[in-house]
């Protein structure tokens, strides 16, 4: 157990439609990453944000949003959902700017 | 940006055999490169990593080296075991944990 939590482990939905993903980073850590996994492209960086900031930016579409809360868990938000954004979603947090990322289980979306 | 392309990206080899994944990267101002397995339903784990310092780092079985001239560098794993069976991923970066990229992986499958 890496100590990130993610919800919902499943999603299934429509095209056009709007999600949230939800992210706990493990306690203590200050940032916390987006990754988007989809069969053919392997781990892509969407987004990090650090201490409620956002910190970088990926290849993050338009549609697609994210912010960190004062407490520190994150919510990534897809909207006017096309069935190409069906993927495995992950969060990541670390405990700093240099160091191990450590991955929750992923959020496994369908867009039908 | 940093480019790596990983190879191959899949690897069938007999228990007790050796295992080796390659990548290259493109950025040679890139001196931080972690290797992450991650095991099927699960987020991925940083298994052991590297700096531009070092060209090789151990960890029983599991050994990476470094080129930094040819900018590419290798995971070796001896002896494996079923419990090797996942995808592994390698990744480069300027700032450790911030602004990785990862290679598509590598889904290794251990026969008996």
């Amino acid at each position: 157990d890496s100590g990130v939590t993610q919800t919902p482990k499943h999603l299934i939905t429509a095209t056009g439609q709007r999600v949230t993903l939800r992210c706990s980073p493990r306690s203590g850590d200050l940032s916390v990453y987006w990754y988007q996994q989809s069969l053919d492209q392997g781990l892509q960086f969407l987004i990090q944000y650090y201490n409620g900031e956002e910190r970088a930016k990926g290849n993050i579409l338009e549609r697609f949003s994210a912010q960190q809360f004062p407490d520190l868990h994150s919510e990534l938000n897809l909207s006017s959902l096309e069935l190409g954004d069906s993927a495995l979603y992950f969060c990541a947090s670390s405990p700093l700017e240099s160091g191990e990322l450590f991955f929750g289980e992923g959020s496994r979306l369908t867009v039908l | 940006g940093e480019n790596v392309e990983q190879h191959p990206s899949t690897l069938s080899v007999q228990e007790g055999d050796s295992a080796v994944i390659k990548c290259t990267y493109s950025d040679s101002a890139s001196n931080y490169f972690p290797w992450y397995k991650q095991e099927l339903g699960k987020g991925s784990q940083l298994i052991i990593d590297i700096r531009s310092n070092v060209g090789e780092k151990k960890d029983q079985r599991i050994a990476v080296t470094l080129n930094k001239t040819a900018k590419h560098f290798s995971l070796h794993i001896t002896e494996t075991q079923p419990e090797d069976s996942a995808v592994y991923f390698c990744a480069a970066s300027q700032r450790g944990a911030d602004g990785l990229t990862f290679g598509k992986g590598t889904h290794l499958i251990i026969q008996p």
